[in-house]
């Protein structure tokens, strides 16, 4: 089955600065890459995802790459603010109707004033 | 976008009794739905997905007698923990999948808490 890795586990990052969260996954056979911010006590919330037909994606300060050759991807946050401290998690799924998401086991993120 | 709602947000029970947590699509028809659990500091683990009128189907390692899943309605999915223990708590998640929708709407989370 699916194995999505993430890292780093914790990351500090000042606050205007960029952040960039890194994912691998196993199975040639996902195309649908959802990236979720979740907050403390809540429900994740999907806040960019990419599908293989893509390389890149970009809204507003959050952007996705991928690399299907290698299995690697990636989220970059630019111009990070306070409100960005979460735990994000990388997600692969086949992208079917009923295929489920497989997370990585998450990055906290910490932004420093 | 479209909402899901968790109820209750919250629950305190005593160990042996059942606990039922209810996820609801509130402007969308869910065809699918999924329920996840989360213990802290911890990624999602999926435990089973339920498709509207069918059974649903368990990962590997979730007991089916113990967590049992209705999905009645394409609005509603019920996940009942029966004869709750100190290790069932947990933060349990649930998200559904409408026909008009390609992603997954997660819904808010319910913090059960067995004593």
């Amino acid at each position: 089955g699916e194995n999505v890795e993430q890292h780093p586990s914790t990351l500090s990052v000042q606050e205007g600065d960029s952040a960039v969260i890194k994912c691998t996954y196993s199975d040639s056979a996902s195309n649908y890459f959802p990236w979720y911010k979740q907050e403390l006590g809540k429900g994740p919330q999907l806040i960019i995802d990419i599908r293989s037909n893509v390389g890149e994606k970009k809204d507003q300060r959050i952007a996705v790459t991928l690399n299907k050759t290698a299995k690697h991807f990636s989220l970059h946050i630019t111009e990070t603010q306070p409100e960005d401290s979460a735990v994000y998690f990388c997600a692969a799924s086949k992208g079917g109707r009923d295929d489920k998401i497989i997370f990585g086991k998450g990055t906290r993120l910490h932004i420093l004033p | 976008g479209a909402v899901v709602s968790q109820h209750p947000s919250w629950v305190i029970c005593k160990s042996g009794t059942s606990v039922k947590i209810e996820c609801r699509s509130l402007d969308f028809q869910a065809t699918t739905m999924f329920w996840y659990r989360q213990f802290p500091k911890q990624s999602l683990m999926l435990m089973a997905t339920s498709n509207e009128g069918s059974k649903a189907t368990y990962e590997q390692g979730v007991e089916k007698d113990k967590f049992l899943i209705n999905h009645a309605s394409l609005t509603l999915s019920t996940l009942t923990v029966t004869s709750a223990h100190p290790e069932d708590s947990s933060f349990y998640i649930c998200s559904a999948m409408g026909l008009a929708y390609n992603e997954q709407f997660f819904g808010p989370g319910t913090r059960l808490t067995v004593l």
